[in-house]
């Protein structure tokens, strides 16, 4: 099955610095690429996402970068603010089609606990 | 995005009991999905619960431990039985966009629930 790895685990900034987050994974299948922020006490929330057809997407002061070759996308938050501090989690989708049905399955990476200092 | 709502939100059990976590959902949704994550860990998946049709469940996951109906295409809930501290977790009820029936992977999450058992 899918294998998700993502560095750092832990990630300390000063406000207004850049942060990244790296994840690979290992079904070159795979061809959907979501990031999810979690803050304390709530639900992961996705936040962008990239699908294999694409090599970059940004959206404001966040954006991803995917490069299928070597199998690895990353994250990257500038002009980071206090409330970006969470844990935010990559995962890769692996399109699974039993019997003609349209389904698939999401696999996290382990998490990065950003944060970002006043 | 659908409006998920979970419930209870949290709750501490004792040990060998049993406790229901519903998930509501504010439109009809093809599939559902409950997740676990573990005190400061990424999110497992458990099953894939699909209406009118049985669980779908990982390794290492078992009907007897989680139980999970699927009376329709809003509500779902999943059963955690016979309690041990080490199901002392984050339960996350999950909803797929679909794009004409099709799998897109963007699946959007519930608050969670947060059960600890003694």
């Amino acid at each position: 099955g899918e294998n998700v790895e993502q560095h750092p685990s832990t990630l300390s900034v000063q406000e207004g610095d850049s942060a990244v987050i790296k994840c690979t994974y290992s079904d070159s299948a795979s061809n959907y690429f979501p990031w999810y922020k979690q803050e304390l006490g709530k639900g992961p929330q996705l936040i962008i996402d990239i699908r294999s057809n694409v090599g970059e997407k940004k959206d404001q002061r966040i954006a991803v970068t995917l490069n299928k070759t070597a199998k690895h996308f990353s994250l990257h938050i500038t002009e980071t603010q206090p409330e970006d501090s969470a844990v935010y989690f990559c995962a890769a989708y692996t399109p699974v089609l039993p019997g003609g049905t349209s389904y698939g399955k999401l696999t996290f990476g382990q998490g990065t606990i950003l944060t970002v200092h006043p | 995005s659908a409006v998920i709502s979970q419930k209870p939100s949290r709750d501490i059990c004792q040990r060998g009991t049993s406790l229901t976590i519903q998930c509501q959902v504010d439109s009809q949704v093809t599939m559902m999905f409950w997740y676990r994550q573990q005190p400061g860990q990424s999110l497992t998946l458990i099953a894939t619960a699909n209406q009118g049709s049985e669980a779908t469940y990982e390794s290492g996951f078992v009907i007897d431990k989680f139980p999970i109906s699927r009376p329709n295409l809003t509500f779902s809930t999943l059963t955690v039985s016979n309690m041990s501290p080490e199901d002392s977790s984050i339960y996350l009820c999950s909803v797929e966009e679909r794009d004409r029936d099709r799998s897109t992977g963007e699946l959007f999450f519930g608050e969670g629930s947060r059960l600890t058992v003694l």
